[in-house]
């Protein structure tokens, strides 16, 4: 099994509909991320979680929101999906440590018509 | 303020010569350089970092990057590219001491010809 599973692999929604992407691990890391991929853009930070009861914002949180259940799952939330989020999104980990590596999920890729 | 240049969107390299993906970053302070690789439908893969000490740095699969402080730079190299090499890399950034998270760049679609 996967160390960072993500949930759902691909999602097709339309314009105003509520879509919640899921993101658990296994690798124990306190650290846990939500990045964004564009084809020329790389990967834009949306939210960062470094516990339970820690969540930061990243670079591109406007219509995004995010919840960290538990150490092991953060989950991204659009409250009203628009054309421009259709995206490839990616979850991370890291151990607690500011030159720590990122382990990434596979990728959730989400369409909105 | 960080942020990291990949100048090259694609690369064609023939198998068995060296190959280079080219990055170089722009901070203020002392830098963290990370490379990521990402192969079709898969999510990113850490291949080496550079931290502090020795400019050369090793990595995966056996691949290497070398620090250049005076030209910024943070070039991924192999000796003799394989086929299987042929995926998206992404050069990364962070400050030293900064609560700033990792800034990507735009990524080099590295494609080695048989």
């Amino acid at each position: 099994d996967a160390d960072v599973t993500q949930t759902p692999r691909n999602r097709i929604t339309k314009t105003g509909k509520r879509i919640m992407l899921e993101c658990s691990q296994t690798k124990g890391h306190d650290r846990m991320y939500w990045y964004r991929q564009d084809p020329g853009l790389g990967l834009r930070l949306i939210y960062y979680s470094f516990d339970v009861k820690d969540i930061n914002k990243g670079e591109i949180s406007d219509g995004y929101s995010v919840s960290r259940q538990a150490q092991a799952k953060f989950s991204l939330s659009l409250e009203s999906a628009i054309p421009n989020q259709t995206a490839l999104y990616f979850c991370a980990t890291s151990a607690l440590t500011n030159t720590g590596e990122l382990f990434f999920g596979e990728g959730s890729r989400l369409t909105v018509l | 303020a960080q942020s990291v240049a990949q100048p090259e969107d694609q690369v064609n390299v023939a198998e068995g010569n060296p190959l280079t993906v080219k990055c170089t970053y722009s901070v203020s302070g002392n830098p963290y350089l990370f490379w990521y690789v990402q192969y079709p439908n898969r999510g990113l893969q850490f291949l080496l970092k550079y931290i502090t000490g020795d400019n050369l740095v090793k990595g995966s699969y056996g691949f290497e990057a070398e620090f250049n402080k005076s030209q910024t730079s943070f070039h991924l190299k192999k000796p003799s590219a394989l086929v299987s090499d042929s995926a998206l890399y992404f050069c990364a950034v962070r400050v030293s001491g900064s609560a700033r998270q990792l800034t990507f760049g735009s990524g080099t679609q590295l494609t080695v010809l048989p």
